[in-house]
């Protein structure tokens, strides 16, 4: 079984401070892991994965990401937040093994990130 | 443009109504994907089908159901047996090769109210 766990429901920081939303997850095998974000009342949008290769990925709108196998986690992190960056968050996990859950993907509950002016 | 088209955005139903969600994509992938949506839930998987005329269960797959009888498309019907069927639902797709491999596209959703 594969799961993702978001400890957060809601982070909330300063416009131009650094934010992280937090992610740990439990696959079986090794991980594809993955970044959405959905605005209101639209569908979620791709931001970054990590497949294999450097542990540090980054991904769309200055987001990155740091995939630590040990701890097993993969927390979105970004430089100097924006305010246009206040939406729903989400972290996916799969396991990379091709014949195990058909290529599905195991969401988190959602964080809400609010970058107040 | 690519993409996916989920309609209608909105729909209401009466209760004891079955209701059909179209979902349409031309990005040529292969597997497609129907998630609900709850809040505070994130989403959970209803059917997912990775071949035409082929298709899976997902977590939550009682009172819906969904056919894949053209690559394009995969659309869900929400029955009757659906006991709370109020959600928002998304439509996604994935390809299994290239550098969008795995990653999952998603439609602007299907926000279904039962009166």
């Amino acid at each position: 079984a594969q799961s993702v766990a978001q400890p957060e429901d809601q982070v909330n920081v300063a416009e131009g401070n650094p934010l992280t939303v937090k992610c740990t997850y439990s696959v079986s095998g090794n991980p594809y892991l993955f970044w959405y974000v959905q605005y209101p009342n639209r569908g979620l949008q791709f931001l970054l994965k990590y497949i294999t290769g450097d542990n540090l990925v980054k991904g769309s709108y200055g987001f990155e990401a740091e995939f630590n196998k040990s701890q097993t986690s993969f927390h979105l992190k970004k430089p100097s937040a924006l305010v246009s960056d206040s939406a729903l968050y989400f972290c996916a996990v799969r396991d990379m093994r091709v014949d195990t859950n058909a290529g599905k993907s195991t969401f988190g509950d959602g964080t809400t990130l609010t970058v107040k002016p | 443009d690519g993409g996916i088209t989920q309609s209608p955005k909105y729909l209401f139903r009466k209760e004891g109504q079955n209701v059909t969600l179209s979902c349409e994509q031309n990005l040529n992938h292969d597997a497609m994907y129907w998630y609900r949506q709850d809040p505070g839930q994130g989403l959970r998987l209803i059917y997912y089908s990775q071949i035409v005329n082929d298709f899976q269960k997902g977590d939550i797959a009682e009172g819906y159901s969904v056919s894949r009888e053209k690559k394009e498309s995969f659309p869900l019907t929400v029955t009757s047996a659906q006991k709370n069927p109020t959600a928002f639902y998304l439509c996604a797709s994935s390809t299994r090769t290239g550098a969008g491999a795995n990653v999952l596209t998603f439609g602007a959703g299907s926000r279904l109210t039962v009166l």
